[in-house]
Parts: structure tokens; C-alpha cells; sequence
């Protein structure tokens, strides 16, 4: 059975500083998307990554795809007030594709 | 592009009522839609996955009867809650895969309270 984890699940930082949110998937998978999450919204696509070494970036944040060590990492550069949110890693099933979803990390940035 | 289109956005609605939740495909045919619900502070938990022109696939532990799937063209489906009570209350999303992009799109959701 396909799991993905994500952590941390909560994350306060202040502005300026830079961290790592991390995604563990337990079977193989050559796929993970990244998405955010504002409150009361829907999703919102961040990143499709879809081969080992795969890594892209927009603005301030840069997500990277190991599928050998079945993980990826969503990094925040000199984070800014505008991008606290939910953020979830989604993984998709081999049978019909649908995603297998991480438990989201709520990340907030003070100013 | 790709875009779907749901609604209602914010639904109050009687206990023992019924809801329909419409998903529409504006720009592309959706042969698959997957419907989420999401209790706060959560990650998205799939109900089912419809297909279209045939019976849709329910989770485990989704009552089939309460929540009606209905996916009968390339660019609608919908989802009715059926007899819904308090406990139904949640935000329910609506996803369709693009095959040919490896995405998927997101419906802008539905907050459901049942009082």
C-alpha cells in the first residue's frame, strides 16, 4: 500500500529564512506533485515532477524529485509573509491514478 | 486551461435534505473525476472515483447510497448528498487527471454545513 509522509506537519519561521518541508513515498513511483493550499480554498497546483532528478523552481521555492530514495523536497528561499499556507506532496497509485496524499504542512511566516 | 468549474462554492442546507454538487469540465473532456471531502485541518480523503457512462468506484467506508455519483457526460459530474446530517458538514473537492499534462485540476470546492 502506497504512503506518502510529509513533514514537518507544522512550521513557523520568520521572514527571510530558508527551510526544507520533506516527502516520503513507501512504493516506487516516478510522479509527485506539490500543491497549496489557502484557507478555505482549493488546491493549487506548485510543482509536477516526473522523473528521478527532477527539480524546478518558481520564485522562492524550488522542489526536487530522488525517486531511488523515494523522496522529494519542497524548499523555501528567504521566505515571504505571502507564502504561509498548507502545503501537500500528492503521489499518484499505480492502479487508477488517483493521488495518494500527503498529511499537509501548515507553514506560517511571521513578519 | 483545464479548467473545472464547481458548484455550488457554500451550501447551508437542512438535516435530511439533499445537496448536488455539480463539477463541470469547461475546456477538456474529464473520462475520470475523483471527489474528495476534507475536514479541517486535514488532508484530503478520497470518497470515489467516477468514470464516464458507468458506476462509480466508492471507497472503503464511503457510503454508496448517501453519496450519489453521477457522471454521465465527458464534462459533468456530480455528487448529491443524500439525507445529509451535521456529521456530512466538510469542504468537498472535485479533481479531474489530464492524461496528456500528468496533472491533475481542482475544482474550486464546496463548503457543506448541515444544521
Amino acid at each position: 500500500e502506497l504512503k506518502v509522509e510529509q513533514n514537518p506537519l507544522f512550521l513557523s519561521m520568520q521572514e527571510g529564512k530558508n527551510y526544507t518541508i520533506y516527502c516520503n513515498y513507501s512504493t516506487t513511483s516516478d510522479r509527485l506533485y506539490w500543491y497549496r493550499q489557502d484557507p478555505g480554498k482549493s488546491l493549487e497546483s506548485l510543482f509536477v515532477l516526473l522523473s528521478n532528478g527532477a527539480v524546478k523552481q518558481e520564485g522562492r521555492l524550488m522542489a526536487s524529485l530522488d525517486t531511488k530514495a523515494r523522496l522529494s523536497t519542497l524548499h523555501i528561499t528567504a521566505a515571504v509573509h505571502d507564502l504561509s499556507a498548507t502545503y501537500f506532496c500528492a503521489v499518484p497509485s499505480d492502479s487508477n491514478y488517483q493521488l495518494i496524499w500527503g498529511a499537509g504542512t501548515k507553514l506560517i511566516i511571521k513578519p | 486551461g483545464a479548467v473545472v468549474s464547481q458548484h455550488p462554492s457554500r451550501v447551508i442546507c437542512k438535516s435530511g435534505t439533499s445537496v448536488k454538487i455539480e463539477c463541470r469540465s469547461l475546456d477538456f473532456q474529464a473520462t475520470t473525476m475523483f471527489w474528495y471531502r476534507q475536514f479541517p485541518k486535514q488532508s484530503l480523503m478520497l470518497m470515489a472515483t467516477s468514470n464516464e457512462g458507468s458506476k462509480a468506484t466508492y471507497e472503503q467506508g464511503v457510503e454508496k447510497d448517501k453519496f450519489l455519483i453521477n457522471h454521465a457526460s465527458l464534462t459533468l459530474s456530480t455528487l448529491t448528498v443524500t439525507s445529509a446530517h451535521p456529521e456530512d458538514s466538510s469542504f468537498y473537492i472535485c479533481s479531474a487527471p489530464l492524461w496528456e499534462r500528468y496533472g491533475y485540476t481542482f475544482g474550486s470546492g464546496t463548503r457543506l454545513t448541515v444544521v
